[in-house]
């Protein structure tokens, strides 16, 4: 059965740091991975999308990396800033269905 | 372009009472989904289809049922509401199974 982790539960950064948020997986046979980022009280918005044949993704300050065979990606954050404050959540689609299986999430706090 | 829009945003329920959320997108997307959010558990799959007209169980779905009888709306109904429903419900599509996924802004659902 798919598991998805990231480390850590919680992170707090001054503002204008570069930082990486990660997430592992424990089978490599997924489809897709997908970070999204969730304010309070909202929805989720979708930040990047790695194919399983990619490597990396970049929008902006954001750069999502996958490495399927080891079962990790990471999102890097540069230049951080007061409104990247949110919780950081990354999804993989598993190749046998449709599902998306959810890590629990980073919460990102940026200090000003 | 409104996205994806659940309806509605709040509601308060007493143990045994029905409801039914509803879901729109107007992205002509094929794929939706039903997914609850709780505390330290990410989100499951309650829910998904495919296309209009079908449905498939996800992850947790015993107590809900779901219907797709149009393309743009998928809707989530609790037949005899229990306190373990407690929980937020997020509604999310994607054109397909490999497409970045959208959701909505949730609706927090409270069973006294």
């Amino acid at each position: 059965k798919q598991e998805v982790t990231q480390i850590p539960a919680a992170l707090s950064v001054p503002e204008g740091e570069n930082l990486v948020l990660n997430c592992s997986f424990t089978d490599s046979a997924i489809y897709n991975l997908q970070w999204f980022r969730q304010d309070p009280g909202k929805g989720l918005t979708s930040l990047l999308l790695i194919q399983s044949s990619q490597r990396e993704q970049t929008s902006g300050r954001l750069n999502a990396s996958l490495d399927k065979s080891s079962g990790r990606s990471t999102l890097y954050i540069a230049a951080s800033q007061p409104g990247d404050s949110a919780t950081y959540l990354c999804a993989v689609r598993q190749d046998s269905n449709y599902q998306l299986i959810w890590g629990a999430g980073t919460k990102l706090i940026i200090k000003p | 372009n409104a996205g994806v829009t659940q309806t509605p945003k709040f509601r308060v329920l007493k143990t045994g009472q029905s409801m039914t959320l509803l879901c729109a997108q107007d992205m002509n997307h094929e794929y939706m989904y039903w997914y609850r959010q709780d505390p330290g558990m990410g989100l499951r799959l309650i829910h998904y289809s495919v296309g209009e007209g079908t449905t498939a169980k996800g992850e947790v779905p015993d107590g809900y049922n779901v219907s797709r009888l149009k393309k743009q709306n998928f809707l989530l109904g609790l037949e005899s509401a229990a306190p373990s429903q407690t929980s937020v419900y997020f509604c999310a599509s994607n054109l397909y199974r490999d497409t970045e996924a959208f959701f909505g802004q949730g609706t927090r659902l409270t069973v006294v």
